[in-house]
């Protein structure tokens, strides 16, 4: 069974830092692409970020290029999202997502920008 | 970017009905369309990739259609599991966009 469990969230002031995490079990993670979406409050889903199966290739949309970086760890089936200059439109649930085109989700994790 | 309008915004159905949401792109995707479901408090989940293939473990009760521009998700006969928002989700190109959302509720 796949299985996707996110980690890192919480309140984090407008201009600071925070890494969320990622892991992965049930599935070969190595031979996967995976991806995170968020989904502000009472909102629709939006995607944040991509990486290859080997982590040499990214994908990112302008909202959040720049800011974020996404990386894994596939010897620890991990998956990171490191978001930096975080403003409080970033304010959302972050869902970590298997596959090129999100199969399988976690159950996602609060990341609240405010002062 | 490609912009995905979803159709309706709520929808109000009785158990046993026909339900039919729709998406439409901006140009056109080819068949690269998912649709997802997620119910309150939880995460989303796959029930049709591609335009029309049905996720494993899904109810063929959900079913996809369309290609280019438009596309359906047709639910046969509603069950009362069934109420959940329902997202459509492009990825025929960078970056991947996804429509606003169809909550479907229970007549």
């Amino acid at each position: 069974e796949v299985q996707l469990v996110e980690s890192g969230g919480g309140l984090v002031q407008p201009g600071r830092s925070l890494k969320l995490s990622c892991a992965a079990s049930g599935f070969t993670f190595s031979n996967y692409y995976m991806a995170w979406v968020r989904q502000a409050p009472k909102k629709g889903l939006e995607w944040v970020a991509t990486i290859s199966t080997s982590g040499s290739r990214t994908y990112y949309p302008d909202s959040v290029k720049g800011r974020f970086t996404i990386s894994r760890d596939n010897a620890k089936s991990s998956l990171y999202l490191q978001m930096n200059s975080l403003k409080s439109e970033d304010t959302a649930t972050y869902y970590c997502a298997s596959g090129r085109t999100f199969d399988y989700w976690g159950q996602g994790v609060m990341v609240t920008v405010s002062s | 970017d490609i912009q995905m309008t979803q159709s309706p915004s709520f929808l109000s159905a009785s158990v046993g009905d026909r339900v039919t949401i729709n998406c439409k792109a901006s140009q056109n995707i080819n068949r690269y369309l998912n649709w997802y479901q997620q119910k309150l408090g939880e995460a989303p989940k796959l029930l049709i990739y591609n335009a029309n293939s049905l996720q494993t473990g899904i109810p063929s009760r959900f079913s996809g259609s369309g290609s280019g521009t438009d596309f359906t998700l047709t639910i046969s006969s509603l069950q009362p599991e069934d109420v959940a928002t329902y997202f459509c989700l492009q990825h025929n190109s960078w970056p991947y966009t996804f429509g606003a959302g169809t909550k479907l509720e229970l007549k």
